[in-house]
C-alpha cells in the first residue's frame, strides 16, 4: 500500500467547511483512496473513497489532484460531532484473504470549535 | 442500519486471567477482523479470519490469543493469560465484499488488566 502523510491536527469553526488534506506521492493506478474518521475511541467509520474523479456523498467530498499524489476530504458544514481523528489510507482494492486488513496510520485530528 | 456488536463493553481483568471478548458481526458477512488500540496510539491489526480460519495475523497476535467462529454467529478473542499491557480498545470488524469502503466496525471492548 502506498504511504500517506497527513498533518496532525487542525481545527475549524462549526458551520464552515473543513477541508483535510492528504499526501500520497507514490500512489499507483490502481490504488484507490478511502477515509475512515474514528469518533472519540469509537471503531473506525468509512466516510468515502475515490480512484481518480472529484466523489461526493451525503458525509463528505473528496477532492483528488489531476496527478493523483494528493487529496482533499471535505466536510462541508462541520459540526462539533465531526471532532474526531480523520484517517487517508490508500490502497488497491479487492483484497480477500491475507493482505485484506486496512492499515492505519496517525491520522489528522479535526477539532470543530463552537 | 446493520451494526457489529461487541460485547462487553468494559472489562476488567486481573493480570494472568483468561478473557474472551465477543462481537456479532454482521450476519452476510465473510470476512472479520479484530483490531487493538492502546490509549493514545493508533489502530493496530490483530487477526483477520475467512472461511472459518485466520488468514492473516500480526506480530501482536501470539500464542496468547485465539480467535473462533463457534456458531455462525458469533466472533471471540480470547487472550488465555492476560497481561498489562494488553490494556486497550479491541474492536471486531466485518465485511461482507473485497471492498475497501464495506469495512463495518464495531463499538470496541475497553479492556483493562490490573
Amino acid at each position: 500500500d502506498a504511504k500517506t502523510t497527513q498533518p496532525p491536527s487542525m481545527d475549524c469553526a462549526e458551520g464552515r467547511a473543513a477541508n483535510l488534506p492528504c499526501n500520497h506521492s507514490t500512489i499507483s493506478g490502481n490504488e484507490y483512496v478511502y477515509w475512515y474518521r474514528q469518533i472519540h475511541s469509537q471503531g473506525p467509520q468509512y466516510i468515502i473513497h475515490g480512484l481518480k474523479n472529484n466523489e461526493t456523498n451525503e458525509m463528505a467530498s473528496l477532492i483528488i489532484t489531476e496527478d493523483r499524489k494528493s487529496s482533499t476530504l471535505i466536510l462541508p458544514h462541520a459540526t462539533l460531532r465531526d471532532t474526531a481523528v480523520y484517517y487517508c489510507i490508500v490502497r488497491v482494492d479487492g483484497y480477500t484473504g491475507a493482505n485484506s486488513k486496512l492499515t492505519f496510520g496517525k491520522g489528522i485530528t479535526l477539532s470543530v470549535r463552537p | 442500519e446493520p451494526e457489529v456488536t461487541q460485547t462487553p463493553s468494559h472489562q476488567v481483568t486481573q493480570m494472568g486471567q483468561e478473557v474472551i471478548l465477543r462481537c456479532v458481526p454482521i450476519s452476510n458477512h465473510l470476512y472479520f477482523y479484530w483490531y487493538r488500540q492502546i490509549l493514545g496510539q493508533k489502530v493496530e491489526f490483530l487477526v483477520s479470519f475467512y472461511n472459518n480460519e485466520i488468514s492473516e495475523k500480526s506480530e501482536i497476535f501470539d500464542d496468547q490469543f485465539s480467535v473462533e467462529r463457534p456458531d455462525g454467529s458469533n466472533f471471540t478473542l480470547k487472550i488465555r493469560s492476560t497481561k498489562l499491557e494488553d490494556s486497550a480498545m479491541y474492536f471486531c470488524a466485518s465485511r461482507r465484499d473485497t471492498n475497501n469502503y464495506g469495512y463495518t466496525f464495531g463499538s470496541g471492548t475497553r479492556l483493562t488488566v490490573v
